[in-house]
């Protein structure tokens, strides 16, 4: 099983700042890897898939690099709304596993 | 637009089998170019994959998971369903299905969740 870390489990941070939030896999998942965005009660949304591509309707402000085994979800200029949880996610030999999440909250 | 809908008992006892269908609506559950899966959520947990289906009957299961999950698809119905058996307290937990496109790693279209409870 491919494990995903996240780092850092907490980012505190202020609207208008910039987060850089990291997901480093155990072995290589090419550029098989995604992004999503969880708000308390709510279903995750997809923000970037295969590494950095932009899901549909995602502001400019997410993006993503990297591949191999470490990736980057960079939000530049922090909206009052991008306070939530985040999860990177591989799909290898079509087994899929999740990071443990990194809580982005306002400082 | 694609809408999922997760239904079942939100109430399960220990011991029984966990039956949840997902009805697919604004397209059809056969379309070549993608798959359908179950995902789960402990209290206070993160997100943990059950498994996928194709139209077709393929299936891919958790490792973790294998011995206790069946997922099958009815196109009839545009829907695919999941079943867990000799459920615990441990698989309390929101259930959400989703759609996963085959020509990316990532799920596009979630449902809105479903929680479910195994207590006595």
């Amino acid at each position: 099983e491919i494990v995903l870390t996240q780092s850092p489990a907490t980012l505190s941070l202020s609207p208008g700042e910039r987060a850089t939030l990291s997901c480093r896999a155990s072995q290589s998942v090419s550029s098989f890897l995604a992004w999503y965005q969880q708000h308390p009660g709510q279903a995750p949304r997809l923000l970037i898939y295969d590494a950095s591509n932009r899901a549909t309707d995602i502001p400019a402000r997410f993006s993503g690099s990297g591949s191999g085994t470490d990736f980057t979800l960079t939000i530049s200029g922090l909206e009052p709304e991008d306070f939530a949880v985040y999860y990177c996610q591989q799909r290898s030999n079509w087994q899929v596993t999740f990071g443990q999440g990194t809580r982005l909250e306002i400082k | 637009q694609l809408q999922l809908q997760e239904s079942g008992p939100g109430l399960v006892k220990p011991s029984e089998t966990l039956s949840l269908t997902c009805t697919v609506s604004g397209g059809f559950i056969s379309g070549s170019n993608y798959y359908w899966g179950w995902i789960r959520q402990s209290p206070g947990k993160g997100l943990a994959w059950i498994g996928s289906i194709f139209y077709s009957g393929s299936t891919y299961y958790n490792p973790s998971l294998k011995s206790r999950v069946t997922i099958s698809v009815d196109t009839s119905k545009n829907q695919f369903s999941l079943k867990l058996s000799s459920v615990a307290a441990a698989d309390t937990a929101v259930y959400y299905c989703c759609r996963l496109p085959a020509w990316v790693g990532g799920m596009d279209v979630w449902g809105q969740g479903t929680t479910v409870t195994v207590s006595s």
